[in-house]
């Protein structure tokens, strides 16, 4: 099992530019969810889903979409990217079996300029 | 507002001593506790959870202690090991809710 996997690992944007970060598990876990994470700050969640073809906002979700088609896949776009959206994002998926430990991807740095 | 409040920003301890984490929350609805363990340029990865109806976990060197009535959890690592210098989250879940907030961490280095 690969786990959860993201991509790119890095990426730079100029502000106004568009780009989707992918997220794929692929343990048939149900939940999933995108965070962000800012220097000294702990994990926000931006969007989760629970399964294929339902999301919902989380904390921060101003500025993203997302789409849930599959299980596997749970990609997430920022639209009109902007310097405020210069983070580190992790996508993380679990499954609704009494464990609330949710496995992590190993995350996209994102820079906007 | 911040649910869940990790109040020291790092720690430094010597290898082989009792390294000690705090996490306070404030949402009396959350039932479930987990720490995780960050190292740089990695994701997140889980180490220890707790859950309300008992007040101690152990996992080898690792203890999780919770006090619901002061709505405060710890994380002991004894012994230390250089291995061990890294971020750990406290991150807290309200029963069947399955989304997790997280404090802000507490980055241990543990020095030889």
């Amino acid at each position: 099992n690969a786990g959860v996997t993201q991509t790119p690992k890095f990426r730079i944007l100029k502000i106004g530019q568009s780009m989707t970060l992918q997220c794929t598990q692929d343990m048939n876990h149900n939940y999933m969810y995108w965070y962000r994470q800012d220097p000294g700050m702990g994990l926000k969640l931006i969007y989760y889903s629970v399964g294929a073809g339902i999301t919902d906002k989380g904390e921060v979700p101003n500025g993203y979409n997302v789409s849930r088609s599959t299980t596997e896949d749970f990609p997430l776009r920022l639209e009109l990217a902007a310097p405020s959206q210069t983070s580190v994002y992790f996508c993380a998926s679990t499954t609704t079996s009494g464990s609330y430990e949710q496995y992590f991807g190993p995350g996209t740095r994102l820079t906007v300029t | 507002d911040q649910q869940v409040k990790q109040n020291s920003p790092s720690l430094s301890v010597q290898e082989g001593r009792i390294s000690i984490l705090n996490c306070d929350y404030t949402n009396s609805m959350f039932d479930y506790f987990l720490w995780y363990k960050k190292y740089p340029a990695e994701g997140p990865t889980f180490l220890i959870s707790i859950s309300s109806i008992k007040d101690k976990n152990e996992d080898g060197r690792f203890t999780v202690f919770l006090n619901k009535s002061a709505k405060h959890l710890s994380l002991h690592i004894v012994p230390s090991q250089p291995g061990d210098s890294a971020v750990y989250f406290c991150a807290a879940s309200a029963i069947y809710d399955y989304k997790l907030s997280f404090g802000a961490g507490t980055t241990v280095t543990v020095r030889a």
